[in-house]
């Protein structure tokens, strides 16, 4: 199954700044998915990523605050802008393998702290 | 879009006890059923997956029912170990890079 490399793994911010997180795949993959997920809760899906076009967004999330890149195959990269601590999460990305038996894989996770 | 619903929230067994975690979902398309554990600090790992074409999967002690009809899906683990001990989500997806809707996860505590 695809490996994929997520970084930065933990990263404590000044309110107001922003952050860009890197995934890498190690095989190309028609989709990758970012995610966010708080302390307890389950994964929330901030928007998907297809190479070549503009993300596509969930309701509550807007390319302004989470603008992401997607310029291969491999790669992409989701920025959370001028932040607050609400924005204190952990951010996992995620790719469909487009196997039904090997599912989609995740990241290790940012763990995101805005102070 | 989808709705995926799970319970319960949290689950405490006894070793060697087994525990049943069920799901539902509210899109009929959804064709596709992922099962993900999630260990403390980690990401999630998928453990086992079905397919809206197969009522039943197994995986030595895992397996997963599907009533699709009813819009069921259920993960059993049999002769629970303290290693089950994690955090388990289930899924739904339309497949064919689809995205995947997560339930809100099982806290399942196995106890020595």
């Amino acid at each position: 199954s695809a490996v994929i490399s997520q970084k930065p793994s933990r990263d404590i911010c000044q309110r107001g700044t922003s952050l860009t997180i890197q995934c890498q795949v190690d095989s190309q993959v028609t989709m990758m998915f970012w995610y966010r997920q708080q302390p307890g809760q389950s994964l929330t899906l901030i928007a998907t990523a297809n190479q070549g076009s503009e993300a596509t967004y969930e309701s509550g999330f807007v390319i302004d605050k989470f603008p992401i890149s997607r310029p291969n195959l491999t790669f992409s990269t989701l920025t959370v802008s001028n932040m607050s601590p609400e924005d204190s999460s952990i951010y996992l990305c995620s790719v469909d393998q487009g196997e039904w038996s090997h599912g989609y894989t995740f990241g290790s996770g940012t763990r995101l702290t805005v102070v | 879009g989808e709705n995926v619903e799970q319970h319960p929230s949290t689950l405490s067994v006894q070793e060697g006890d087994s525990a049943v975690i069920k799901c539902t979902y509210s899109d009929s398309a959804s064709n596709y059923f992922p099962w993900y554990k999630q260990e403390l600090g980690k990401r999630p790992q998928l453990i086992i997956d079905i397919r809206s074409n197969v009522g039943e999967k197994k995986d030595q002690r895992i397996a997963v029912t599907l009533n699709k009809t009813a819009k069921h899906f259920s993960l059993h683990i049999t002769e629970t170990q303290p290693e089950d001990s994690a955090v388990y989500f289930c899924a739904a997806s339309l497949g064919g890079y689809q995205k995947v809707t997560f339930g809100i996860g099982t806290k399942l505590q196995v106890i020595p």
